[in-house]
């Protein structure tokens, strides 16, 4: 019930492709879903984040796809670039506490 | 742009010693958190604070575990008596409220011998 489940475990993307990393989760108490991107050796950064009353939310190139009756989220990255290969983390949170729950994360490559 | 900075950026120490981690949250925030991440897993949630009391804490946040707010600037993570497997990355993060957008340090890798 506590889990967020993310796939794929790694993604190569040729540049200007657009990779897609999905997550689910189940417990229907979670009201805010962040995405991190994570580079080697640094903290996570919070890239763009979703609240369950809409559907899509787009920033730049990056966008959250939020599907709730099949409790499923998906970050896309349009018009991918070599410096964007990083790990990216979904999360949840409950509308509850104060603890955020981690995605597994997934490697992503982005080939010239 | 303001940072969270965490010190030191890497740590070794012996099984069985104590090891505090540091952290610098943002100035304004109020909420401070720390997470691991074993190396190749996911980031887990170790405890919250708030208001000089921890508000949330997980399972792995057992008693050989601490946290402070010695002065108005700093935010440690005490291991009393480490184990091997307390070797990870350790972030800090703080907020400017309950449920926003946490802020991570740069991480503190521990290595236990």
């Amino acid at each position: 019930q506590q889990q967020v489940k993310q796939s794929p475990q790694s993604l190569i993307v040729q540049k200007g492709g657009i990779p897609i990393i999905n997550c689910a989760y189940e417990n229907t108490a979670f009201d805010y879903f962040p995405w991190y991107q994570q580079f080697p050796g640094k903290g996570p950064a919070l890239l763009i984040a979703i609240r369950p009353d809409v559907s899509e939310k787009k920033e730049g190139r990056f966008t959250i796809s939020f599907n709730k009756s099949a409790k499923q989220f998906s970050l896309h990255i349009m018009d991918s670039q070599p410096g964007d290969s990083a790990t990216y983390f979904c999360a949840a949170i409950r509308n509850s506490n104060y603890q955020l729950i981690w995605g597994a994360g997934t490697k992503l490559i982005i080939k010239p | 742009e303001p940072e969270v900075t965490q010190t030191p950026s890497h740590q070794v120490t012996q099984m069985g010693q104590e090891v505090i981690l540091r952290c610098v949250p943002i100035s304004n925030h109020l909420y401070f958190y720390w997470y691991r991440q074993i190396l190749g897993q996911k980031v887990e949630f170790l405890v919250s604070f708030y208001n000089n009391e921890i508000s949330e804490k997980s399972e792995i946040f057992d008693d050989q575990f601490s946290v402070e707010r010695p002065d108005g600037s700093n935010f440690t993570l005490k291991i009393r008596s480490t184990k091997l497997e307390d070797s990870a990355m350790y972030f800090c993060a703080s907020s400017d409220g309950a449920r926003n957008e946490q802020f991570f340090g740069p991480g503190t890798r521990l290595t236990v011998l």
